[in-house]
């Protein structure tokens, strides 16, 4: 299940079962969101973005669910592998669109 | 094709001293970024560049200056670094590509700055 860690939110998955990682973000002005993969020692990457006009997009194994209402933001990750072990950042844009701003992300953990 | 190159990747600095952090990219991006990580928090932005020549201040832009001189790279310094600037720093690029376009960052792989 998930629990809060001493600084970063930890959730704790079975190879195989699916994943949910939770967002809320800030701006209501928000227009564009973005979920980043970091694994240890690496920069962010790119994982599947989501515009304000939708409230889902899938991908490869993932898929982003969208709530403006209360200003949420999900991912879903189908059978989660080892490989999917990474903090998880979701990130809004706002300022006309120059600037992303990250939220505190999510650490998973995948039990073989 | 590199992408995004940081130098150097770590660094240790005395408390009054300064540095500059290098972020060269090779993708014509005209955006660049310069977020700051400490243990266990997300990213937080410094400062960000729209294009050759322009700078404007993120969010937590004290204590750090940057310089875009050419579009190819985007540098960070410390004038006089201070112990709270202890963090890895991460730089990013993107494309121009509208309000509607996709706006994904391409990240370094990070510099690690330990200030005594």
């Amino acid at each position: 299940g998930e629990s809060v860690g001493l600084h970063l939110p930890t959730l704790s998955v079975q190879e195989g079962d699916n994943s949910i990682i939770n967002c809320a973000y800030s701006n209501s002005a928000s227009d564009y969101f973005i979920w980043y993969k970091q694994e240890s020692g690496k920069g962010p990457q790119f994982i599947i973005d989501i515009r304000s006009n939708m409230d889902k997009r899938q991908g490869q194994r993932v898929t982003v669910l969208l709530n403006k209402t209360v200003k949420h933001l999900s991912l879903q990750i189908a059978a989660t592998q080892p490989g999917d072990s990474a903090v998880y950042f979701c990130a809004e844009n706002m300022g006309g669109g120059f600037k992303t701003i990250f939220g505190a992300g999510t650490r998973l953990f995948v039990k073989a | 094709n590199a992408g995004v190159t940081q130098t150097p990747k770590f660094r240790v600095l005395k408390t009054g001293q300064s540095m500059t952090l290098l972020c060269a990219q090779d993708m014509n991006h005209e955006y660049m970024y310069w977020y700051r990580q400490d243990p266990g928090m997300g990213l937080r932005l410094i400062h960000y560049s729209v294009g050759e020549g322009t700078t404007a201040k993120g969010e937590v832009p004290d204590g750090y200056n940057v310089s875009r001189l050419k579009k190819q790279n985007f540098l960070l310094g410390l004038e006089s670094a201070a112990p709270s600037q202890t963090s890895v720093y991460f730089c990013a690029s993107r494309r121009d590509t509208g309000v509607s376009g996709a706006n994904v960052l391409t990240f370094g792989a990070g510099s690690r700055l330990t200030v005594l």
